[in-house]
Protein backbone atom coordinates (compact mmCIF):
# COMPACT_ATOMS: atom_id res chain seq x y z
CA UNK A 1 0.00 0.00 0.00
CA UNK A 2 1.09 3.35 -0.61
CA UNK A 3 2.45 5.37 2.33
CA UNK A 4 3.62 8.99 2.86
CA UNK A 5 6.30 9.45 5.60
CA UNK A 6 7.27 13.06 6.91
CA UNK A 7 9.81 12.69 9.51
CA UNK A 8 9.94 15.83 11.57
CA UNK A 9 6.27 16.92 13.20
CA UNK A 10 7.71 20.29 14.65
CA UNK A 11 9.95 22.29 12.95
CA UNK A 12 11.81 25.75 14.24
CA UNK A 13 13.52 28.38 11.82
CA UNK A 14 14.74 31.48 12.21
CA UNK A 15 13.43 34.22 9.82
CA UNK A 16 15.80 34.54 6.64
CA UNK A 17 17.23 31.02 7.26
CA UNK A 18 17.20 28.29 4.99
CA UNK A 19 14.09 25.37 4.62
CA UNK A 20 14.13 21.91 4.26
CA UNK A 21 11.19 19.44 5.05
CA UNK A 22 11.44 15.85 4.41
CA UNK A 23 9.17 13.82 2.60
CA UNK A 24 9.35 10.11 1.90
CA UNK A 25 7.29 7.85 0.05
CA UNK A 26 6.43 4.11 -0.14
CA UNK A 27 4.88 3.57 -4.01
CA UNK A 28 5.31 0.78 -6.95
CA UNK A 29 5.22 2.53 -9.79
CA UNK A 30 6.60 6.32 -10.89
CA UNK A 31 4.54 8.37 -8.37
CA UNK A 32 2.46 12.05 -9.02
CA UNK A 33 3.95 14.13 -5.68
CA UNK A 34 2.62 17.29 -4.47
CA UNK A 35 3.22 19.47 -1.59
CA UNK A 36 0.72 21.22 0.09
CA UNK A 37 0.65 24.29 3.04
CA UNK A 38 -2.37 24.96 5.69
CA UNK A 39 -2.33 27.96 7.43
CA UNK A 40 -4.30 27.88 10.46
CA UNK A 41 -8.22 27.99 10.37
CA UNK A 42 -7.49 26.88 6.40
CA UNK A 43 -7.69 24.54 3.82
CA UNK A 44 -5.07 23.38 1.76
CA UNK A 45 -3.29 25.25 -0.82
CA UNK A 46 -1.05 23.35 -3.68
CA UNK A 47 2.29 24.55 -3.86
CA UNK A 48 4.09 22.18 -6.63
CA UNK A 49 3.77 19.23 -8.27
CA UNK A 50 5.88 16.56 -9.51
CA UNK A 51 4.60 14.31 -12.32
CA UNK A 52 7.12 13.47 -14.36
CA UNK A 53 10.47 15.51 -15.65
CA UNK A 54 12.61 18.17 -14.51
CA UNK A 55 13.24 16.70 -10.83
CA UNK A 56 13.64 19.62 -9.35
CA UNK A 57 10.49 21.98 -9.35
CA UNK A 58 9.53 24.98 -8.41
CA UNK A 59 6.67 25.84 -6.81
CA UNK A 60 4.75 29.07 -5.48
CA UNK A 61 6.16 31.67 -2.80
CA UNK A 62 9.81 30.68 -3.21
CA UNK A 63 9.17 27.04 -2.88
CA UNK A 64 10.86 24.15 -4.63
CA UNK A 65 11.27 20.37 -4.11
CA UNK A 66 13.60 17.56 -5.75
CA UNK A 67 12.59 14.27 -6.73
CA UNK A 68 15.07 11.42 -5.64
CA UNK A 69 13.47 7.84 -7.05
CA UNK A 70 17.15 6.43 -5.62
CA UNK A 71 15.93 7.66 -2.21
CA UNK A 72 12.11 7.64 -2.36
CA UNK A 73 12.02 10.87 -1.52
CA UNK A 74 10.33 14.39 -2.09
CA UNK A 75 12.13 17.33 0.03
CA UNK A 76 10.61 20.55 0.11
CA UNK A 77 12.88 23.47 0.77
CA UNK A 78 13.32 27.29 0.61
CA UNK A 79 16.49 29.21 0.86
CA UNK A 80 14.81 31.99 3.09
CA UNK A 81 12.33 31.31 5.48
CA UNK A 82 9.67 34.48 6.38
CA UNK A 83 7.60 34.64 9.13
CA UNK A 84 4.27 34.21 7.14
CA UNK A 85 5.53 30.54 5.98
CA UNK A 86 4.43 29.45 9.51
CA UNK A 87 2.35 27.01 8.52
CA UNK A 88 1.31 22.98 8.42
CA UNK A 89 3.06 21.20 5.36
CA UNK A 90 1.58 18.73 4.10
CA UNK A 91 3.20 15.80 1.57
CA UNK A 92 0.69 13.92 -0.66
CA UNK A 93 1.34 10.87 -3.37
CA UNK A 94 -1.23 10.18 -6.17
CA UNK A 95 -2.21 6.38 -5.47
CA UNK A 96 -4.34 3.92 -7.12
CA UNK A 97 -7.33 5.27 -8.52
CA UNK A 98 -5.92 8.42 -8.54
CA UNK A 99 -6.58 9.09 -4.82
CA UNK A 100 -4.23 11.25 -3.03
CA UNK A 101 -2.35 9.25 0.17
CA UNK A 102 -1.35 12.40 2.65
CA UNK A 103 1.23 12.28 5.04
CA UNK A 104 1.09 13.10 8.82
CA UNK A 105 2.24 16.99 8.49
CA UNK A 106 5.13 18.80 9.42
CA UNK A 107 4.37 22.33 11.39
CA UNK A 108 6.66 25.30 10.88
CA UNK A 109 7.34 27.73 13.47
CA UNK A 110 9.58 31.16 11.97
CA UNK A 111 11.18 32.49 14.97
CA UNK A 112 12.14 36.33 14.18
CA UNK B 1 -9.41 30.88 -9.33
CA UNK B 2 -11.29 27.32 -8.22
CA UNK B 3 -13.74 28.31 -5.55
CA UNK B 4 -14.84 25.25 -2.74
CA UNK B 5 -17.34 26.35 -0.71
CA UNK B 6 -18.05 24.36 2.20
CA UNK B 7 -21.46 25.25 3.94
CA UNK B 8 -20.08 25.75 7.47
CA UNK B 9 -16.84 26.94 8.81
CA UNK B 10 -17.81 25.45 12.38
CA UNK B 11 -20.94 23.37 13.45
CA UNK B 12 -21.81 21.61 16.83
CA UNK B 13 -23.79 18.64 17.11
CA UNK B 14 -25.60 16.15 19.69
CA UNK B 15 -24.91 12.50 20.00
CA UNK B 16 -27.18 10.22 17.72
CA UNK B 17 -27.83 13.15 15.12
CA UNK B 18 -28.17 13.01 11.44
CA UNK B 19 -25.59 15.22 10.21
CA UNK B 20 -25.22 17.19 7.06
CA UNK B 21 -21.66 18.47 5.56
CA UNK B 22 -22.30 20.75 2.09
CA UNK B 23 -19.27 21.03 -0.20
CA UNK B 24 -20.29 22.96 -3.73
CA UNK B 25 -17.41 24.18 -6.50
CA UNK B 26 -17.81 25.97 -8.95
CA UNK B 27 -15.52 24.79 -12.03
CA UNK B 28 -17.10 22.02 -13.20
CA UNK B 29 -14.85 19.39 -11.76
CA UNK B 30 -15.79 15.72 -12.29
CA UNK B 31 -13.39 14.78 -9.13
CA UNK B 32 -14.82 15.33 -5.43
CA UNK B 33 -13.58 14.06 -2.52
CA UNK B 34 -14.23 14.36 1.82
CA UNK B 35 -11.22 14.10 3.62
CA UNK B 36 -11.10 14.30 7.87
CA UNK B 37 -8.21 15.96 9.17
CA UNK B 38 -6.67 14.66 13.13
CA UNK B 39 -3.47 15.93 14.49
CA UNK B 40 -0.79 13.40 13.94
CA UNK B 41 -3.18 11.97 11.46
CA UNK B 42 -2.69 14.00 8.01
CA UNK B 43 -5.62 13.93 6.01
CA UNK B 44 -7.44 10.45 5.63
CA UNK B 45 -9.91 9.66 2.93
CA UNK B 46 -13.27 9.08 3.65
CA UNK B 47 -15.77 8.76 0.26
CA UNK B 48 -14.83 10.12 -3.24
CA UNK B 49 -16.97 10.21 -6.48
CA UNK B 50 -16.01 10.48 -10.19
CA UNK B 51 -18.61 12.00 -11.39
CA UNK B 52 -22.24 12.60 -10.71
CA UNK B 53 -24.33 9.96 -8.80
CA UNK B 54 -21.22 8.17 -8.53
CA UNK B 55 -19.89 7.43 -5.02
CA UNK B 56 -16.94 5.28 -3.69
CA UNK B 57 -15.55 3.96 -0.26
CA UNK B 58 -12.31 5.89 1.08
CA UNK B 59 -10.18 4.64 3.84
CA UNK B 60 -12.50 5.24 6.60
CA UNK B 61 -16.02 5.10 5.60
CA UNK B 62 -17.51 3.51 8.68
CA UNK B 63 -20.56 6.09 10.02
CA UNK B 64 -20.58 8.03 6.85
CA UNK B 65 -22.64 8.13 3.63
CA UNK B 66 -22.45 11.03 0.68
CA UNK B 67 -24.40 12.12 -1.86
CA UNK B 68 -23.36 13.74 -5.52
CA UNK B 69 -27.30 14.54 -7.28
CA UNK B 70 -25.26 17.80 -9.06
CA UNK B 71 -22.10 17.86 -10.27
CA UNK B 72 -21.44 20.85 -8.29
CA UNK B 73 -22.44 19.43 -5.08
CA UNK B 74 -20.83 16.71 -2.69
CA UNK B 75 -22.37 16.46 0.42
CA UNK B 76 -21.11 14.35 3.24
CA UNK B 77 -23.71 12.79 6.38
CA UNK B 78 -22.72 11.09 9.80
CA UNK B 79 -26.08 8.74 9.88
CA UNK B 80 -25.62 8.81 13.74
CA UNK B 81 -22.67 11.38 15.23
CA UNK B 82 -20.45 9.89 17.66
CA UNK B 83 -18.34 11.76 19.76
CA UNK B 84 -15.51 9.67 17.90
CA UNK B 85 -16.46 11.58 14.68
CA UNK B 86 -15.40 15.33 16.08
CA UNK B 87 -12.78 16.46 13.73
CA UNK B 88 -12.00 18.76 11.24
CA UNK B 89 -13.40 17.99 7.66
CA UNK B 90 -12.15 19.18 4.78
CA UNK B 91 -13.70 19.20 0.96
CA UNK B 92 -11.79 18.80 -1.97
CA UNK B 93 -12.34 18.77 -5.95
CA UNK B 94 -10.49 18.77 -9.53
CA UNK B 95 -10.82 18.28 -13.22
CA UNK B 96 -10.30 14.35 -13.18
CA UNK B 97 -7.13 12.03 -13.67
CA UNK B 98 -3.74 13.03 -12.02
CA UNK B 99 -4.68 16.52 -11.64
CA UNK B 100 -4.31 18.64 -8.41
CA UNK B 101 -7.31 18.37 -5.68
CA UNK B 102 -8.57 22.00 -4.36
CA UNK B 103 -9.59 22.50 -1.25
CA UNK B 104 -12.39 24.29 1.02
CA UNK B 105 -11.34 25.91 4.12
CA UNK B 106 -12.83 23.17 6.39
CA UNK B 107 -15.72 22.62 8.50
CA UNK B 108 -14.64 21.84 12.27
CA UNK B 109 -17.30 19.42 13.85
CA UNK B 110 -17.49 18.87 17.22
CA UNK B 111 -19.93 16.13 18.23
CA UNK B 112 -21.16 16.60 21.69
Amino acid sequence: AQSVTQPDIHITVSEGASLELRCNYSYGATPYLFWYVQSPGQGLQLLLKYFSGDTLVQGIKGFEAEFKRSQSSFNLRKPSVHWSDAAEYFCAVGADGNKLVFGAGTILRVKS
Amino acid sequence: DVKVTQSSRYLVKRTGEKVFLECVQDMDHENMFWYRQDPGLGLRLIYFSYDVKMKEKGDIPEGYSVSREKKERFSLILESASTNQTSMYLCASRVQGDQPQHFGDGTRLSIL
